[in-house]
């Protein structure tokens, strides 16, 4: 089973900062089979970034995704307000298996 | 395309949790995809249940394979889920999910969950 480790576990950040987030995974991932969600308090995920660095339909372009192998990034170029939410990665593997992060919290310093 | 969780709010330990995700605006009979239950504690993060296919493939996360049993009604546009014996700690945000096979495999659809207590 491929273990998912996002760090850091919490970014304070301002807005119209940059925030970077990782995503390591304990082997190789293929790209295409690595996406990232957001999450707001009483919402299901919504899908962000799929295949490492395609953003989802309707998703806005100051989110990014890039990475390959074991490294994994999700960055968004200048926080607006209704960024500062939870952030996970997932991958999927042999035998139709998903495994998830652990979460990033990315909160208003 | 949506999809909405039901079932009952409250388990006792050592029972089974029933749940059906219904989908609406999309038939779940596409080669394109397949059907998820994810599910997340309070305060915690996501876990992977399993999914099942177009065809009634089914695959489990390894830590509950014994346990569960995910299911296809096509006449009703529903999934079930079913997880046996459940404990305290099972208590959770369940989501039935969609499972997307454009160009990669993600969850594009997401229902908006049901809180399922684990309690006597």
């Amino acid at each position: 089973e491929t273990v998912l480790t996002q760090s850091p576990g919490t970014l304070s950040l301002s807005l119209g900062e940059r925030a970077t987030l990782s995503c390591r995974a304990s082997q190789s991932v293929s790209s295409s089979y690595l996406a990232w969600y957001q999450q707001k308090p009483g919402q299901a995920p919504r899908l962000l970034i799929y295949a490492a660095s395609t953003r989802a339909t309707g998703i806005p372009d100051r989110f990014s995704g890039s990475g390959s192998g074991t490294d994994f990034t999700l960055t968004i170029s200048r926080l607006e307000p209704e960024d500062f939410a939870v952030y996970y990665c997932q991958q999927y593997g042999s035998l139709s298996l998903i495994t998830f992060g652990q979460g990033t919290r990315l909160e208003i310093k | 395309l949506q999809l909405q969780e039901s079932g009952p709010r409250l388990v006792k330990p050592s029972e089974t949790l029933s749940l059906t995700c219904t989908v609406s605006g999309d038939s779940i009979i596409s080669n394109s995809y397949y059907w998820d239950w994810i599910r997340q504690p309070p305060g915690k993060g996501l876990e992977w249940i399993g999914t099942i296919s177009y065809s009634g493939t089914t695959y489990f996360n390894p830590s509950l394979k014994s346990r569960v049993t995910i299911s296809l009604d096509t006449s009703r546009s529903q999934i079930s889920l079913k997880l046996a014996s459940v404990i305290a700690a099972e208590t959770a945000v369940y989501f039935c999910a969609r499972r997307n096979f454009w160009k990669g495999v993600y969850f594009d659809s997401w229902g908006p969950g049901i809180l399922v207590t684990v309690s006597s």
